[in-house]
């Protein structure tokens, strides 16, 4: 069954560096998402990205962050100076864009991101 | 502002049924999903309501209410796999903005 894959499962970094954080959606979906989740808290929307451009973004998503497909199968959200308050699980998510599929979201397993 | 209301915990024994609900607040409306999530793993998508009425999918069904912007999950014959957080999820902009519940945990007991 096709998934969506993320890594790295964990990234420990000091604040102030820059991560990237990558995801292979499901081949044939064509809307990204990024979404975030405090430990014990909900999942926050971050950012959606469909036909190469950024379709919606939360107001978490400044200035700091940026989402890119760099080819046809990777997904990357890029944090330019980490805070202390980025810490946080980071889930990829994919959805198709026809039929009863493009209901469901499929999320990856996530990158933990800790932030020193 | 968007919001969505979720009981924080739901308790209830195997063989069981249980109702989530949820209430939400937001500035588009295209439709309710749920998600399960079990402790450190992803959200997994279990329904999705755009119209009023009952969506079956084998012990789970889901049902939504856009008048009363009201939804629930109903969780039949509960096994103890289950226990899990629960949200709903509102799309509520055409450009792909989901706005998640803070989540029900439900706790299965044998």
């Amino acid at each position: 069954e096709p998934e969506v894959t993320q890594t790295p499962s964990h990234q420990v970094t000091q604040m102030g560096q820059e991560v990237i954080l990558r995801c292979v959606p499901i081949s044939n979906h064509l809307y990204f998402y990024w979404y975030r989740q405090i430990l014990g808290q909900k999942v926050e929307f971050l950012v959606s990205f469909y036909n190469n451009e950024i379709s919606e973004k939360s107001e978490i998503f400044d200035d700091q962050f940026s989402v890119e497909r760099p080819d046809g199968s990777n997904f990357t959200l890029k944090i330019r100076s980490t805070k202390l308050e980025d810490s946080a699980m980071y889930f990829c998510a994919s959805r198709d864009h026809t039929g009863a599929g493009a209901l469901e979201q499929y999320f990856g397993p996530g990158t933990r991101l800790t932030v020193t | 502002g968007q919001s969505l209301e979720q009981p924080s915990e739901v308790t209830a024994v195997e063989g069981a049924i249980v109702q989530i609900n949820c209430t939400y607040q937001t500035s588009g409306f295209y439709g309710l999903s749920w998600y399960q999530q079990h402790d450190g793993g992803a959200p997994t998508f279990l329904s999705y309501n755009a119209l009023d009425g009952l969506e079956e999918t084998g012990r789970f069904s889901s049902f939504l209410s856009r008048s009363d912007s009201y939804g629930y999950l109903l969780l039949q014959e509960l096994q103890m796999k289950d226990s899990a957080s629960y949200f709903c999820a509102v799309r509520a902009g055409y450009g792909q903005n989901f706005v998640f519940g803070p989540g029900t945990r439900l706790s299965v007991l044998p």
